[in-house]
């Protein structure tokens, strides 16, 4: 059972690049979530998924875009890289009624832009 | 909306000293409040919620509502308690976690 994975692990962009960062989950999971990890700064949410077809924005939503077209996969797409994405990227994904406890998280991306 | 908040960003300790983290929340509504932690380079794991009320490799968590503290508490750290500590929160949409900034453990020999 894999659980959450992410892929890549590590990723150094160039400014102004576009890419996708990949998360799978096999628990048939409706919740889905990205976070990103700064120091300082904690978890912050940047779009979230209650099941397939439905997305909305976290906290931090700008310069990232979701599509949930299957319950395993959330896909998140930087569309034009800027050095303020560099961070580490963590998505979670979570059974409805299980509130935080329920959340499992993925092993992280770490990206750098340059 | 809901808010975390970890006061201390960093927390060092000796070894068998007590050790607290301090987290105090605002919602409107009935929260659950969790501790996450996160050794080095790892996932996220869970370590607590305030619903089980249970001790997890020693450490206790109290939901006190009156002064909106979800404060973690271990009698003796041990040095492989290091870790980063997270706070969080879950409103009445239970799928968004909210997050405290962290506080980071280092427990010395």
């Amino acid at each position: 059972n894999a659980g959450v994975t992410q892929t890549p692990k590590f990723q150094v962009l160039k400014t102004g690049q576009s890419m996708t960062l990949q998360c799978a989950q096999d628990m048939n999971h409706e919740y889905m979530s990205w976070y990103r990890q700064d120091p300082g700064m904690g978890l912050r949410l940047i779009h979230y998924s209650v099941g397939a077809g439905i997305t909305d924005q976290g906290e931090v939503p700008n310069g990232y875009n979701v599509s949930r077209s299957t319950t395993e996969d959330f896909p998140l797409r930087l569309l034009s890289a800027a050095p303020s994405q560099t961070s580490v990227y963590f998505c979670a994904s979570s059974r409805p009624g299980t509130g935080g406890a329920g959340y499992t998280f993925g092993s992280g991306t770490r990206l750098t832009v340059v | 909306a809901q808010r975390v908040t970890q006061p201390e960003k960093l927390l060092s300790v000796f070894k068998g000293a007590p050790v607290e983290l301090k987290c105090n929340y605002s919602y409107s509504g009935s929260p659950e409040l969790f501790w996450y932690v996160q050794y080095s380079r790892q996932r996220l794991q869970l370590l607590l919620r305030h619903i089980s009320r249970e001790s997890i490799k020693g450490f206790t968590a109290d939901l006190n509502k009156g002064e909106t503290s979800f404060h973690l508490k271990k009698p003796f750290a041990q040095e492989e308690d290091s870790a980063m500590y997270y706070c969080a929160l879950s409103g009445g949409s239970n799928y968004k976690l909210t997050f405290g900034k962290g506080t980071l453990l280092t427990v010395n020999p």
